[in-house]
């Protein structure tokens, strides 16, 4: 099975600050990797895919890179509404593993 | 608008069978996989199989292989999860999501069904 592993899993930010989070593949997966926001009490949203396309709709300050093994989500300018849990997952494979998941805390 | 609804939140004991429902609408449902993912309170998110309603193909997440099942209607656009005995450790929120692609992602998912399963 592909493992991903999600850094930080905690990160603790202020609004105007820019964040990247990082997710690591135990093995590579090309650019099959997908990041989701969730905020609590919803389901999940899809925000990139292919490692770097913005689904349609996600405001542009959101941006994601990689390939192979290691991939960056980056938020440009945080804003109020991005406090959130943010995943990773590949689908390399049909085995649609998440990472574990980072959640973004206002400072 | 491509929607997915899934059945409203369930208490069961442990030992009784149990059949969740999402149901998909404005989009050709046969065309897309459906997958269904878990999230244990606190937790995070756990892909547990997906089924394509076109031909009922299924795969499974070893994890959860043998311990429910997927299926689905096309007939009346719906995927189901089912347990036949369900156990305190299977209470969680289940989302049912259309795989927009194999290889780009889940997208939209359903609003969530929570499961609790308690003596």
């Amino acid at each position: 099975d592909i493992q991903l592993t999600q850094s930080p899993s905690f990160l603790s930010a202020s609004v105007g600050d820019r964040v990247t989070i990082t997710c690591r593949a135990s093995q590579g997966i090309s650019s099959y990797l997908a990041w989701y926001q969730q905020k609590p009490g919803k389901a999940p949203k899809l925000l990139i895919y292919a490692a770097s396309t913005l689904q349609s709709g996600v405001p542009s300050r959101f941006s994601g890179s990689g390939s192979g093994t290691e991939f960056t989500l980056t938020i440009s300018s945080l804003q109020p509404e991005d406090f959130a849990t943010y995943y990773c997952q590949q689908l390399n494979s049909y085995l649609y593993t998440f990472g574990q998941g980072t959640k973004l805390e206002i400072k | 608008e491509v929607q997915l609804v899934q059945s409203g939140a369930e208490v069961k004991k442990p030992g009784e069978s149990l059949k969740i429902s999402c149901k998909g609408s404005g989009y050709s449902f046969t065309s897309y996989w459906i997958g269904w993912v878990r999230q244990m309170p606190g937790k995070g998110l756990e892909w547990m199989g997906i089924i394509y309603p076109g031909d009922s193909d299924t795969r499974y997440s070893p994890s959860f292989q043998g311990q429910v099942t997927i299926s689905a209607d096309k007939s009346i656009s719906t995927a189901y999860l089912q347990w036949s005995s369900l156990k305190a450790s299977d209470t969680a929120m289940y989302y049912c999501a259309r795989l927009f692609d194999l290889r780009i992602g889940f997208d939209p998912w359903g609003q969530g069904t929570l499961v609790t399963v308690s003596s």
